[in-house]
C-alpha cells in the first residue's frame, strides 16, 4: 500500500472552505484515492474517492493533481459538525486482496 | 439495507476473561476488516477476512487473539484472557470489493471493550 502524508492538525472558521491536503507520492496506477473521516467515537465514514479526475459529491470535492502524487479534500462550507479526523488513503483495484491501512490522518477543528 | 452491525456496543470484562465481538457485514459483502483504536490514537489494522478465509492477519497479536468469518453468521473477533491493555474500541468494516468501489469500506459503530 502507498504511504500517505497529511498534516496532523488544521483548523478552519465555520462557514469557510476547509482544504485538507494529502501527499501520496508513491501511489500506483491502479490505486484510487479515498477519503474517510471519523467523528469522535463514531465509526469512520466514507466521504469521496477518485482516480484521476476531480470529483464532487454532496459532502465534498476532491482535487487530484495531474501526476496523482497529491490530492486535496475540500469541504466548501465547513460547519461545526465537520470537526473530525480525516484520512486519505490510496486503495488498489478489486483484483488486489490486500489489507487496508489507515495513516494518522488530519484532525480538523472548526471554530465558530 | 442495514449497515454494518456490531455487538455488543459496550463490553466489560475482568482480566483473564474472554471477549467475543461480533460483526455482521452489509448484505452482499463478503470482505470484513477489523481495526483496533486505543484512546486518542488512530485506527490500527488487525485482520482481513473473506468468507471462511483469513486473508491477512498481520496486525493481530500472535497470542490470545483470533478471528473468523464463517460461511453463515457474523464475523467474530475473539480475545482470550483479556488484559487491561486490550481496552479499546474495536471497529469492523465490510466491503464488496467489486467494480470501482473497491475501497468503499462501510464501518460499524464499534464495540468498546473495557477490561477491569
Amino acid at each position: 500500500d502507498a504511504k500517505t502524508t497529511q498534516p496532523p492538525s488544521m483548523d478552519c472558521a465555520e462557514g469557510r472552505a476547509a482544504n485538507l491536503p494529502c501527499n501520496h507520492s508513491t501511489i500506483s496506477g491502479n490505486e484510487y484515492v479515498y477519503w474517510y473521516r471519523q467523528i469522535h467515537s463514531q465509526g469512520p465514514q466514507y466521504i469521496i474517492h477518485g482516480l484521476k479526475n476531480n470529483e464532487t459529491n454532496e459532502m465534498a470535492s476532491l482535487i487530484i493533481t495531474e501526476d496523482r502524487k497529491s490530492s486535496t479534500l475540500i469541504l466548501p462550507h465547513a460547519t461545526l459538525r465537520d470537526t473530525a479526523v480525516y484520512y486519505c488513503l490510496p486503495l488498489a483495484g478489486y483484483s488486489s486482496a490486500s489489507k487496508i491501512i489507515f495513516g494518522s490522518g488530519t484532525r480538523l477543528s472548526i471554530r465558530p | 439495507n442495514a449497515g454494518v452491525m456490531q455487538n455488543p456496543r459496550h463490553l466489560v470484562r475482568r482480566r483473564g476473561q474472554e471477549a467475543r465481538l461480533r460483526c455482521s457485514p452489509m448484505k452482499g459483502h463478503s470482505h470484513v476488516y477489523w481495526y483496533r483504536q486505543l484512546p486518542e490514537e488512530g485506527l490500527k489494522f488487525m485482520v482481513y477476512l473473506q468468507k471462511e478465509n483469513i486473508i491477512d492477519e498481520s496486525g493481530m497479536p500472535k497470542e490470545r487473539f483470533s478471528a473468523e468469518f464463517p460461511k453463515e453468521g457474523p464475523s467474530i473477533l475473539r480475545i482470550q484472557q483479556v488484559v487491561r491493555g486490550d481496552s479499546a474500541a474495536y471497529f469492523c468494516a465490510s466491503s464488496q470489493r467489486t467494480g470501482t468501489n473497491t475501497g468503499e469500506l462501510f464501518f460499524g459503530e464499534g464495540s468498546r471493550l473495557t477490561v477491569l
